[in-house]
């Protein structure tokens, strides 16, 4: 078993609708990060995490630390949000695990 | 644009090669970062560099080397290449603090790395 893994692995919506990708971890962790990956290949640094919930703009992360889970929420998705979305988990100072990513499609 | 600056954007080489990945920081980021992402594996840290010094390390075959120059620049060296070295290197490079993945990080393009 993975120590990070992903759900859904692949995710095809229609426009406007509400989105959501899992991420649930083994091990004890100090913070976790999402990224979207674009189709290009370019990556960017969406959220980092260590409690709670943030939000910029249509985009929502929530950690719940007991329960070693997170969630990206899209709302109002839009066809631009078509992406690969990868967690990763930050275990101690040093060591850095990601998850397999999820593809999502949002169709117009 | 996330002013993270990689070159060269695709390289192909043979086995047994060394090649050298650069990696140019945002402005005032002291951190840099680099990752390898190949097709089966997923995406893997390698290595941290912050201010010139090593201050964490992942994955990173012994085959691989890297640095931080004064300028903070870093250069990515592979070598005695092997047909699963074949990936995407990004780089990656983070603000004030030397701590690993406490601040935002800001990738690279990615340097596409084909080994025949």
């Amino acid at each position: 078993k993975n120590e990070v893994e992903q759900s859904p692995q692949n995710l095809t919506a229609q426009e406007g609708e509400f989105i959501t990708i899992n991420c649930s971890y083994s091990v004890g962790i100090s913070a976790l990060h999402w990224l979207q990956q674009h189709p290009g290949g370019g990556i960017v640094s969406l959220f980092m995490l260590s409690s709670g919930k943030k939000k910029h703009g249509r985009l929502i992360a929530t950690i719940n630390i007991q329960e070693k889970h997170s969630s990206l929420h899209i709302t109002a998705s839009h066809p631009r949000d078509s992406a690969v979305y990868i967690c990763a988990v930050i275990q101690g100072a040093q060591k850095l695990v990601f998850g397999q990513g999820t593809r999502l499609t949002i169709n117009p | 644009d996330s002013g993270v600056t990689q070159t060269p954007k695709h390289l192909i080489t043979a086995t047994g090669q060394r090649v050298t990945l650069r990696c140019s920081p945002r402005s005032g980021d002291l951190s840099v970062y680099w990752y390898q992402q190949s097709l089966d594996q997923g995406l893997q840290f390698l290595i941290q560099y912050y201010n010139g010094e090593e201050r964490a390390k992942g994955n990173i075959l012994e085959r691989f080397s890297a640095q931080q120059f004064p300028d903070l620049h870093s250069e990515l060296n592979l070598s005695s290449l092997e047909l699963g070295d074949s990936a995407l290197y990004f780089c990656a490079s983070s603000g004030p603090t030397g701590g690993a993945w406490t601040d935002t990080q800001y990738f690279g393009p990615g340097t596409r790395l084909t080994v025949l």
